[in-house]
């Protein structure tokens, strides 16, 4: 049953750290996506990659976040620094072209 | 800017009674709308979808309507079992399918109580 993983499934860590989240999409999708999920502002688009391609990043803060995959089997989300608002649950999505995203069980990140 | 919403934050159905629940979309170039499933820790789960060319399509135990003319989405549930129990989230693509990407509802807490 493929699905996507992610790691860390939760990270807690002080403001001004460095956060990294790593993503492996389901084997032969070619379109990856990053969420946040919040109470206040439920899932919220961060960016998407297609073909490993960034398509999309205007949801992300550009002076504290980057994604990137450095090759098909993985996307990265980073934080540097990190600050006590990017508290959140972080999903990472793929799909293939258009199709509907597959979800993976997403990293609670608690800053403090 | 646009965005999708949805009519009820919470339901609270009866076990073996069947579920409804709605969503209004604005963005009228949309023409792709999933319906997710999001239980407690976990990451959201597809349930069905449905493109602009159909106003209804169904699955096992549930059925999605579209509604174009007034922009609105809604999935019913057949008998909703305990199981069911879940935040749901309609999302739309909105920019007519060009790239895939979706934009989420803010989800109906759906409690069933047996």
């Amino acid at each position: 049953d493929a699905r996507v993983t992610q790691t860390p499934r939760h990270k807690v860590t002080e403001m001004g750290q460095e956060v990294t989240m790593r993503c492996q999409p389901i084997l032969g999708h070619n379109t990856v996506f990053w969420y946040r999920q919040t109470m206040m502002q439920g899932l919220e688009l961060l960016a998407y990659f297609r073909n490993r391609a960034p398509l999309d990043d205007s949801g992300m803060p550009k002076d504290r976040f980057s994604a990137e995959m450095p090759d098909a089997t993985l996307a990265t989300l980073k934080i540097q620094p990190s600050e006590p608002r990017d508290s959140a649950v972080y999903f990472c999505a793929s799909g293939l072209n258009r199709g509907r995203p597959y979800f993976g069980p997403g990293t609670r990140l608690t800053v403090l | 800017g646009e965005s999708v919403g949805l009519h009820l934050p919470t339901l609270s159905v009866q076990e073996g009674d069947n579920s409804i629940i709605n969503c209004a979309y604005s963005n009228s170039a949309s023409d792709y709308f999933i319906w997710y499933k999001q239980e407690s820790g976990k990451g959201p789960q597809f349930i069905i979808d449905i493109r602009s060319n159909m106003d209804k399509r169904q699955g096992q135990r549930v059925t999605v309507l579209l509604n174009k003319t007034v922009k609105h989405l809604s999935l019913q549930i057949a008998a909703t079992q305990p199981g069911d129990s879940a935040v749901y989230f309609c999302a739309e693509n909105p920019d007519g399918g060009s790239q895939g990407n979706l934009i989420f509802g803010k989800g109906t807490k759906l409690s069933v109580k047996p």
